[in-house]
């Protein structure tokens, strides 16, 4: 079964560097989510790409952090400089057009920012 | 602004009792209502939805139907199992399933034997 891939699963950094993580969804699912998840809460939306194009971002703290998705294909979402609320759980997701109401989530990155 | 609240947990029961989470939203215009379930160690997963007014999501013994009127979309299952335990999330977009999700804070659900 098709399933989304995130790397890395875990990530620890020093407040003020930077960090990446990367997300390549679903073949053929031109939707792509990225959501943050805190401790004890639910997914919160980052960013939505529709194939290359941003849809919505107006969640997204653009003073550090930014995602691209070049090829309309895998993504990549950085954060620099990091900082101690950072800290949480990044969650991609994707869905198809021909199903829009079922999204995919990867099994997510776990960020911790010391 | 559009946003959902489920009852807190965790919530405990015993293994064949009745299950309801609880979940209401405020949006404007029509939503799309979701419940996902994340199993320990598991990334979420889509467990029912419902696209219109009194439309019924079921899927593995739950089930949940869309109530307008009262702004609702509780989950429930007759009778529970060990392996029903996990984190519920009811979620709901407001633009037919072309936007991003809203999601509650979650309801830790704990099934003993």
């Amino acid at each position: 079964e098709a399933e989304v891939a995130q790397s890395p699963r875990y990530k620890i950094t020093e407040k003020s560097q930077a960090v990446a993580f990367w997300c390549d969804p679903i073949s053929g699912h031109a939707t792509l989510y990225w959501y943050r998840q805190i401790l004890g809460q639910g997914p919160e939306l980052l960013v939505q790409f529709q194939d290359e194009s941003v849809v919505d971002d107006s969640q997204l703290p653009k003073d550090r952090f930014s995602a691209e998705r070049l090829k309309g294909v895998d993504s990549t979402l950085k954060i620099q400089p990091a900082e101690l609320g950072d800290s949480a759980m990044y969650l991609c997701a994707s869905s198809s057009t021909l199903h829009p109401y079922e999204q995919y989530f990867g099994p997510g990155t776990r960020l911790t920012v010391t | 602004g559009n946003s959902v609240t489920q009852m807190e947990g965790p919530v405990t029961l015993s293994e064949e009792a009745f299950l309801t989470i609880n979940c209401t939203y405020t949006a404007t215009g029509y939503p799309s209502l979701f419940w996902y379930v994340q199993y320990p160690g598991e990334g979420l997963q889509l467990l029912l939805k419902a696209t219109k007014a009194d439309d019924k999501g079921s899927n593995k013994g739950f089930e949940a139907t869309y109530r307008k009127e009262t702004t609702s979309f509780h989950l429930e299952k007759g009778s529970v199992q060990v392996s029903d335990s996990a984190v519920y999330f009811c979620a709901l977009s407001a633009l037919g399933g072309a936007d991003g999700l809203t999601f509650g804070k979650g309801t830790h659900l704990i099934i003993q034997p």
